[in-house]
């Protein structure tokens, strides 16, 4: 069984970068055909999708979000297993609950485990 | 347009059955996913594909589509079945492999 566990920051500062990792355990992040995507969800909204990275080797394929691309940048540490998001010039419309997912794209376009999430408040 | 459309808030009688619609322009070209939302909990997928349920999802959730709208129906809704109901789909806006999420719909069982 897949499991996904969010970690980084709960506060961080306007204008500053939100740095979050997701840790995988129960398979390889870099073995089949998944991506592995952030998603994240202000309180009381709806989900929104980040951005994903996938097809690890050679190179790494990245995919984001079209209103957030300019400041989004995830990527992967296989060593340890884990993915990440670096969110840019974050400002209070950014204070969500985190989620990280595997993201079967181009299958079944699903989103099957998730991680439990984690709280990130933008203010000084 | 490149967003999903779903009603805020849908009530069910105990044991009743009711169905939970989703709309926009992608669901004319892909399927539509379903999860469901617990308070304080990450979403869980129920439905996905033509009608498909992951593993140790109950029978009474089933899916279906037409044009623009996808559909999730609960038959013979259980308490446990209180929760906010999230769909999702591919964008089918060009060149843009993104996803889409629906507003979400609260589901309570009276």
């Amino acid at each position: 069984q897949v499991q996904l566990q969010e970690s980084g920051p709960g506060l961080v500062k306007p204008s500053q970068t939100l740095s979050l990792t997701c840790t995988v355990s129960g398979g390889s992040i870099s073995s089949g055909s998944y991506f592995w995507s952030w998603i994240r969800q202000p309180a009381g909204k709806g989900l929104e999708w980040i951005g994903r990275i996938g097809r690890i080797y050679p190179t790494g394929s990245t995919y984001y979000n079209p209103s957030l691309k300019s400041r989004v940048t995830i990527s992967v540490d296989t060593s340890k297993n884990q993915f990440s998001l670096r969110l840019s010039s974050v400002t209070a419309a950014d204070t969500a609950v985190y989620y990280c997912a595997r993201d079967d794209y181009g299958s079944t376009n699903t989103f099957d485990f998730w991680g439990q999430g984690t709280l990130v408040t933008v203010s000084s | 347009s490149s967003e999903l459309t779903q009603d805020p808030a849908v009530s069910v009688a105990l044991g009743q059955t009711v169905r939970i619609t989703c709309q926009g322009d992608s669901l004319r070209s892909y399927y539509t996913s379903w999860y469901q939302q617990k308070p304080g909990q990450a979403p869980v997928l129920v439905i996905y594909g033509k009608n498909n349920r992951p593993s140790g999802i109950p029978d009474r959730f089933s899916g279906s589509g037409s044009g623009n709208t996808g559909s999730l129906t609960i038959t013979g809704a259980q308490a446990e079945d209180e929760a906010v109901y999230h769909c999702s789909s591919r964008d089918s806006s060009a060149n843009n492999p993104g996803v889409l999420f629906g507003g979400g719909t609260k589901l309570t069982v009276l």
